[in-house]
């Protein structure tokens, strides 16, 4: 069974701080997604990575897989309270029809 | 609009009496698929379905059911629910369930088992 971990667990930041979160696998995944859930909302997709050292940039966001596909993090710039929510990783396997399987989650609370 | 809409939002129920949420998508989707999500634990796959009558189990499909009669329903059965399944449940959607396609998802139902 392929599982992700995901650090920190919660954090709490002062609005126009920067913060990092990862996404780590002892597993390969041909590509990793990751979601922002709001409360009562579910899982909204913000990117997918497909290509190992792929950077993708989102407004504020940048999002980085590893060279081996087996970790990914998230960078926001200079965070809003808009960014609050429940950041998920999701990596799909490496077979055809293969679950994907989400971590646990980072909960990120950003005060204004 | 494109979306997946389930229902109820919450349930509450009592222990052996069975109960259906139902799950739609209009987006002619052939994936479709049910988690649970659990505080620490993420969001954990029960059942999955890649096409009409196709269906398969997840990491966790102890306890339910599913069926996939028709390519936009998919309904998560629970013939005899128990206070463990008391949990946030989500259905989800992708056009065929290739790795990297984005997954939609629906809002959500609250369910308590008491």
């Amino acid at each position: 069974t392929q599982l992700l971990e995901q650090s920190p667990q919660f954090l709490s930041i002062q609005e126009g701080e920067n913060l990092t979160v990862y996404c780590n696998s002892s597993s390969v995944f041909s590509s990793l997604q990751w979601y922002r859930q709001e409360p009562g909302e579910g899982p909204v997709l913000l990117v997918t990575v497909v290509t190992g050292g792929e950077v993708k940039k989102l407004k504020r966001l940048t999002f980085q897989f590893g060279d081996a596909r087996k970790d990914s993090s998230l960078h926001i710039t200079a965070a809003q309270p808009g960014d609050t929510g429940l950041y998920l990783c999701a990596g799909a396997g490496l077979n055809y029809g293969q679950n994907f399987v989400f971590g646990p989650g980072t909960r990120l609370s950003v005060l204004p | 609009e494109a979306q997946v809409t389930q229902n109820p939002r919450y349930l509450i129920t009592v222990t052996g009496k069975k109960l259906t949420v139902t799950c739609s998508q209009n987006m002619n989707h052939e994936y479709m698929s049910w988690y649970r999500q659990d505080p620490g634990l993420g969001l954990r796959q029960i059942y999955y379905s890649m096409n009409v009558e196709v269906t398969d189990k997840g990491d966790v499909p102890e306890g339910y059911k599913v069926s996939r009669k028709e390519k936009r329903n998919f309904p998560l059965i629970l013939e005899s629910p128990s206070p463990n399944q008391t949990s946030l449940y989500f259905c989800a959607s992708s056009l065929s369930g290739l790795a990297g396609e984005k997954l939609f998802f629906g809002s959500g139902t609250q369910l308590s088992v008491l």
